[in-house]
């Protein structure tokens, strides 16, 4: 069982550069989302879904894209890389009890540095 | 809303001695609660959770968790500390949004 996983481990991309991190999870859970890690602000919510076909953002929305065209998968683009993009991101699934989420099951992360 | 407040980004604790993690938290609903570890290099894994069953929670490697709601805390506690405990802990709460929001985090220094 992978749980999830994504995709690179690690990047570096030249300001104005787009890419798509990659997120597939293989447990059957509606609910993926999308964390960025910086020093010290801990883990914060970027974009989130709640099922195939549903979107939202998060706090941290500008400068990204999400899809969610099969439960599996949850892809990241970033449409114009800036320097302050630079971060550790993760993806993580996890089921929904009511308005209520479970425990998330986290991807291994996405080091990626913008020059 | 929903937030999440870590005391102390950095606790320093000898080998032996006890672990304490502080955690408050705000919710609008009754929530759900949520203590992560996340070694090096590694993503985040699941220490423990309450999920309104028993107050006192306990997780895995010896630590556990104590649901106050009179006090919206959630501390993390291990009586006794190893080396390979040194990591930074994360406070979680998903209350009424559909949204987990998590505290800065905590590094925990372990002491020989």
């Amino acid at each position: 069982n992978a749980g999830v996983t994504q995709t690179p481990k690690f990047q570096v991309l030249k300001t104005g550069q787009s890419m798509t991190l990659q997120c597939a999870q293989d447990m059957n859970h509606e609910y993926m989302s999308w964390y960025r890690q910086d020093p010290g602000m801990g883990l914060r919510l970027i974009h989130y879904s709640v099922g195939a076909g549903i979107t939202d953002q998060g706090e941290v929305p500008n400068g990204y894209n999400v899809s969610r065209s099969t439960t599996e998968d949850f892809p990241l683009r970033l449409l114009s890389a800036a320097p302050s993009q630079t971060s550790v991101y993760f993806c993580a699934s996890s089921l929904v009890s009511g308005t209520r989420n479970t425990e998330a099951f986290f991807g291994q992360g996405t080091r990626l540095t913008v020059v | 809303a929903q937030s999440v407040t870590q005391l102390g980004s950095h606790v320093s604790v000898s080998e032996g001695a006890l672990v304490l993690l502080r955690c408050n938290y705000s919710s609008s609903v009754p929530p759900y609660l949520f203590w992560y570890v996340q070694y090096p290099n590694q993503g985040l894994q699941l220490l423990l959770k309450y999920t309104s069953a028993a107050t006192l929670v306990k997780g895995i490697n010896g630590f556990e968790a104590e649901f106050k709601k009179s006090e919206t805390s959630f501390h993390l506690t291990k009586p006794s500390a190893h080396m390979s405990d040194a990591a930074e802990y994360f406070c979680a709460v998903s209350g009424g949004y559909q949204k987990v929001t998590f505290g800065t985090g905590t590094k925990l220094q372990v002491i020989p």
